[in-house]
């Protein structure tokens, strides 16, 4: 059983519809969850951290975090032809350096106009 | 400020081949981070060094090694290549903060054939 599961797609939804990605994971003792966006032939960028259970929104996006469940979700509202990319969730047992961050496969998703 | 730059951006290798895939960073970054990325199987940590002259292991680091002499520049080395090391290269870098995100290159195509 791999660490961290995240189906791979591909996703494709209409623009302007609401977009919900997720990741499950195995081992409880997580507690920094991120969410990274790849455009194709670009190197993984940032959208959103989150520690510990609960919401976080960023405009569009929301991260949510069930630590109970061991199941994180990035939610697009208005989704956008611009937020078509692969997106990786990746977490980690500390805040402090990325060395023990684990990924997952990431999601193709792709917003058809 | 080009953050992190990676080259070449694609390459072929003939088998048994020797390459250095370069990597700097212009963002003062003590931490740097050399990640392959294969389909279906998500990121994973060749090597990791925290500043200048240490380097350690990642999840992956048979068949590479990397060197740290600057804190700009970490190159990863390839000596005899083999067609299990076709793959994206991604290099990294982040500040020695807590929550302090991956700043990825865009990354190197590499193929061994």
């Amino acid at each position: 059983q791999k660490e961290v599961e995240q189906d791979p797609g591909p996703l494709s939804v209409p623009e302007g519809a609401i977009v919900s990605l997720n990741c499950t994971y195995s081992n409880s003792a997580f507690q920094y969850f991120m969410w990274y966006r790849q455009y194709s032939r670009k190197g993984p960028e940032l959208l959103m951290y989150t520690y510990s259970s609960g919401n976080k929104e960023d405009g569009r996006f929301t991260a949510q975090v069930d630590k109970s469940s061991k199941y994180i979700s990035l939610f697009i509202r208005d989704s956008q032809p611009s937020d078509s990319a692969t997106y990786l969730c990746a977490m980690s047992l500390s805040n402090f350096g990325n060395e023990k961050l684990t990924f997952g496969t990431g999601t193709r998703l792709t917003i058809i106009p | 400020n080009a953050g992190v730059t990676q080259t070449p951006k694609f390459r072929i290798l003939k088998i048994g081949q020797s390459m250095t895939l370069q990597c700097t960073q212009d963002m003062n970054h003590n931490y740097m981070y050399w990640y392959r990325q294969d389909p279906g199987m998500g990121l994973k940590l060749i090597y990791y060094s925290v500043g200048a002259g240490i380097t350690d292991k990642g999840e992956v680091p048979n068949g590479y090694n990397v060197s740290r002499s600057t804190t700009e520049d970490f190159p990863l080395r390839l000596e005899l290549a083999a067609p299990s090391q076709t793959s994206v290269y991604f290099c990294a870098s982040s500040g020695t903060g807590t929550n302090e995100k991956l700043f990825f290159g865009s990354g190197t195509q590499l193929s061994v054939l």
